[in-house]
């Protein structure tokens, strides 16, 4: 079955580099349709989308991110790896990581990992 | 940005009934509308992509409808393990952007 897990840091320091790692099972991260996105979601706010990676390498990020966002995968060990730099406070939200499916026209996230809360604090 | 809004931003409704939730786009983007269930200190679950196609595995009491800038979630009879926020979620243009959630919680 589908599966994916964030692991990283559950607290960082401001000014710090935030690495997180999205390990999936159960889909081959080198078929055209597929991809893994990573998204947040602050304490009691909605979700926000931060970027995505397929299988051809395309890569896209929010563009008020940008700047400070990298998306890259090993294939070899099923994992797609983000990494933000100069965290902030505001930064504190829970990661998660989703399996994106394009078909139509359309993008959607059908399988998500657990999410992992990181905490932005001195 | 595109941005999505939801209405209501809660309800409270018993079980059995039928709920209608609305998400609204503030530009046309076609079909290209996702909604998600998500349950507290839970990842969301994918309910209907595409505007109007049910997930794998969704119950078929769950259902979307609409196209461009307005969208509609119907759950047709509310059961027990509905009680959750969804949220409508926009594929049309980076970013993908996401409305602010309804909470449907028991009356």
């Amino acid at each position: 079955q589908v599966t994916l897990r964030e692991s990283g840091p559950v607290l960082v320091k401001p000014t710090e580099t935030l690495t997180l790692t999205c390990t999936v099972s159960g889909f081959s991260l080198t078929n055209p349709r597929l991809g893994v996105s990573w998204l947040r979601q602050p304490p009691g706010k909605a979700l926000e989308w931060l970027a995505h990676l397929f299988s051809n390498d395309e890569k896209s990020y929010r563009a008020s991110l940008k700047s400070r966002l990298t998306i890259s995968k090993d294939t070899s060990k099923s994992q797609v790896v983000l990494i933000m730099t100069n965290m902030d406070p505001e930064d504190t939200a829970t990661y998660y990581c989703a399996r994106t499916t394009y078909g139509s026209g359309n993008y959607d996230f059908d399988y998500w990992g657990q999410g992992t809360l990181v905490t932005v604090s001195s | 940005d595109i941005q999505m809004t939801q209405s209501p931003s809660s309800l409270s409704a018993s079980v059995g009934h039928r709920v209608t939730i609305t998400c609204r786009a503030s530009q046309s983007i076609g079909r290209s509308l996702n909604w998600y269930q998500q349950k507290p200190g839970k990842a969301p679950k994918l309910l209907i992509y595409a505007a109007s196609s049910l997930q794998s595995g969704v119950p078929s009491r769950f259902s979307g409808s609409g196209s461009g800038t307005d969208f509609t979630l119907t759950i047709s009879s509310l059961q027990p393990e509905d009680f959750a926020t969804y949220c409508c979620q926009q594929s049309y243009s980076v970013p993908f952007t996401f409305g602010p959630g309804t909470k449907v919680d028991i009356k």
